[in-house]
């Protein structure tokens, strides 16, 4: 099976920075990706990592470490829109994936 | 860019009655998903097509039935509903010829009461 383990919130004020951090245990794995979700809303891709290092996708960035099962979503210069939960996720055979149980972000001004 | 549409966006029921939810996928996408996302949970994944063939299944209940149609677009068929079974139902579509992101609808909120 599958887990993963991401904090359950984190607070910042606009203009910071902040690191989701999310290890995973799989039987299978293709790649880790993250989410964006807003209350009610649908989850947004943001990123994908299949091989070790990190990607860049504006202010947002994605690492991953396959030897450490381990890797990290990375925002930068906060806007109040971040406010959102986000999550990590395991693509495995069948490409579906597998959720963290998501990481509520509060951007205070 | 077109995205994926869900029918109906809110839905509500009586217990034991059944739903159907659809899913059109974004065009030219070979493969949808299904997730059930409970308040305050992550989205589980339910079941997924590829070319119509259903093409693996996670933890989904017996009584829910889906299937994807010769245009590519999909439903969620279920039955007996239960109280437990109110919660946002979203289908994601992906390109296995692609990078095989997945891209996530707006979600059906069903209420079942």
């Amino acid at each position: 099976g599958q887990s993963l383990e991401q904090p359950s919130e984190v607070t910042a004020v606009e203009g910071a920075i902040v690191q989701i951090n999310c290890t995973y245990q799989t039987s299978g794995f293709y790649g880790l990706s993250w989410y964006q979700q807003h209350d009610g809303g649908a989850p947004t891709f943001l990123s994908y990592n299949a091989l070790d290092g990190l990607e860049e996708t504006g202010r947002f960035s994605s690492f991953l470490s396959r030897s450490d099962s381990y890797g990290y979503l990375l925002l930068q210069e906060l806007q109040m829109k971040d406010s959102a939960s986000y999550f990590c996720a395991v693509a495995a055979a069948g490409n579906k994936l597998t959720f963290g149980g998501g990481t509520r972000v509060l951007v205070k001004p | 860019a077109a995205g994926v549409i869900q029918s109906p966006r809110h839905l509500i029921k009586e217990k034991r009655e059944t739903a159907t939810l659809k899913c059109y996928p974004i065009p030219r996408h070979d493969t949808v998903y299904w997730y059930q996302q409970g308040p305050g949970q992550d989205p589980q994944f339910l079941i997924s097509f590829y070319e119509k063939m259903q093409s693996d299944k996670g933890s989904i209940p017996d009584r829910f039935s889906a299937q994807q149609f010769s245009d590519y677009h999909s439903e969620l068929n279920m039955s007996s509903l239960e109280l437990g079974d109110s919660a946002l139902y979203f289908c994601a579509s992906s390109s296995q010829r692609g990078d095989e992101t997945q891209y996530f609808g707006p979600g059906t909120r069903l209420l079942v009461l």
